[in-house]
């Protein structure tokens, strides 16, 4: 069975550009949630889509948007991006909401915003 | 305020040598925690998951314990490898099927493998 799949791997935008990151996640699996990895706050939850509707939603300003498509595909969005959006994202897919202990990690796209 | 701390920050150890890195949580109630192991510029991936009833847990050269009275954990590591040049992060839930903004990721700890 294929792994989690993310696209791009990696990505160089300019402050106040507006990017989009693809998550495709195991086959089978229907939810997909959302990361933000940097080297000062660690791995932090950024939301969770289930069904094509998002279901949680961690502490980020409303900059960071994403959406769910009806094959469990996921995109996020990021607007207006800040110096401070530099991360490492990452996507993990679950076959249930919320499931954390059947959670599987994709390889991440690494952004830097100059 | 529930929150998971790892020491040490950082290791570097030769290879063949053993390491031992720890997690202390203050998260309440405690459900189950879990370990995973990240490769730099990589996802992670997970080593070891734990409820609270149990003590050890093993996967190949890697061993993590778990002691719910003093909220410590521990991820041993034997005859280490070059390969084992990652980050470990420790992850804490308070409910088995808590929502993902409940669940307390640690810092990480680098650890450094070198021959």
């Amino acid at each position: 069975k294929a792994g989690v799949t993310q696209t791009p791997r990696y990505l160089i935008k300019t402050r106040g550009q507006q990017v989009t990151l693809s998550c495709s996640p195991i086959s089978g699996h229907r939810s997909v949630s959302w990361y933000q990895q940097t080297p000062g706050q660690g791995l932090q939850f950024l939301f969770e889509y289930f069904s094509e509707t998002q279901r949680n939603k961690g502490n980020f300003p409303g900059r960071f948007s994403g959406r769910q498509f009806s094959n469990s595909r996921s995109e996020m969005n990021v607007s207006t991006l800040e110096l401070g959006d530099s991360a490492l994202y990452l996507c993990a897919s679950s076959p249930e909401i919320s499931g954390w202990e059947t959670q599987y990690f994709g390889p991440g796209t690494r952004l830097l915003v100059l | 305020k529930n929150q998971v701390e790892q020491s040490p920050q950082s290791l570097i150890i030769l290879e063949g040598k053993n390491c031992t890195l720890q997690c202390n949580y203050t998260v309440s109630p405690f459900s189950n925690l879990r370990w995973y192991k990240q490769d730099t510029g990589r996802g992670p991936v997970s080593l070891t998951i734990m409820t609270f009833s149990e003590n050890t847990k093993s996967n190949g050269r890697y061993t993590a314990t778990l002691d719910a009275d003093t909220k410590q954990s521990s991820l041993h590591i034997t005859a280490s490898q070059l390969s084992d040049s990652a980050s470990y992060i420790c992850v804490v839930s308070d409910d088995k099927k808590t929502s993902y903004d409940k669940v307390i990721f640690g810092p990480g700890t680098s650890l450094s493998v070198i021959p």
